[in-house]
């Protein structure tokens, strides 16, 4: 079955602490994998896509096939940084994981 | 500019009631979206349109129809409105291809009473 896994519901650090927001995610075939947050009271956007590797805002995610993983890190938090972050996975349509909200305390 | 618009922002209505939520895009995409968002801030599917045709259509109640009347709108309308139909309604739109980002609206606030 297809399906991304947000284990955390809520995390919370304090400003400049380290962040780590897990993904897990179940397909048989080659994963394309996004991340998409959410501020408060704003749509939805696209943060950052395995494919380019890219560093957005500070934050990385790096595709582990053999862990089926795609966390999403960012050395030091900063307090906008606090909003609900979705990993998803495109298969034929983007399946999303249930969202971690993030709060970072100044 | 606006990219993804909905219209209403917020819609508060009866049980039973008909109502419909509007959703525009002037990306020029091909393919547009209808998400539910629920209490939980679980984000899932309902629909999908590609140069308009259906090409997506998650397990949603008949009483859920989208209308898209040309590439640049995709309305849905929402029959006998019931409880469980309260959520935040997200409209997105994306060139076709899994690599392409999607651009979401605003959201729709539904709630029924």
């Amino acid at each position: 079955a297809q399906r991304v896994t947000q284990p955390e519901k809520l995390l919370s650090v304090f400003k400049g602490a380290p962040v780590e927001l897990k993904c897990n995610y179940s397909y048989s075939g080659s994963p394309e994998l996004f991340w998409y947050v959410q501020y408060s009271r704003q749509r939805l956007q696209l943060l950052l896509r395995h494919i380019s590797r890219e560093s957005i805002k500070g934050f990385t995610a790096d595709l582990n096939k053999g862990e089926t993983s795609f966390h999403l890190k960012k050395p030091f938090a900063q307090e906008e940084d606090s909003a609900m972050y979705y990993c998803a996975l495109f298969t034929d349509k983007l399946i999303f994981g249930t969202g971690t909200r993030l709060q970072v305390f100044p | 500019d606006t990219a993804v618009s909905q219209t209403p922002k917020y819609l508060v209505t009866q049980m039973g009631n008909d109502k419909s939520i509007k959703c525009e895009q002037n990306l020029g995409h091909d393919t547009m979206y209808w998400y539910k968002q629920d209490s939980k801030k679980f984000l899932k599917i309902m629909f999908s349109y590609n140069n308009k045709e259906l090409i997506i259509n998650e397990t949603v109640p008949n009483r859920f129809s989208p209308k898209s009347p040309d590439k640049a709108h995709l309305n849905l309308h929402i029959n006998s409105l019931e409880l469980g139909d309260s959520a935040v309604y997200f409209c997105a739109s994306s060139q076709a291809g899994s690599l392409k980002t999607q651009y979401f609206g605003p959201g729709t606030r539904l709630l029924v009473l």
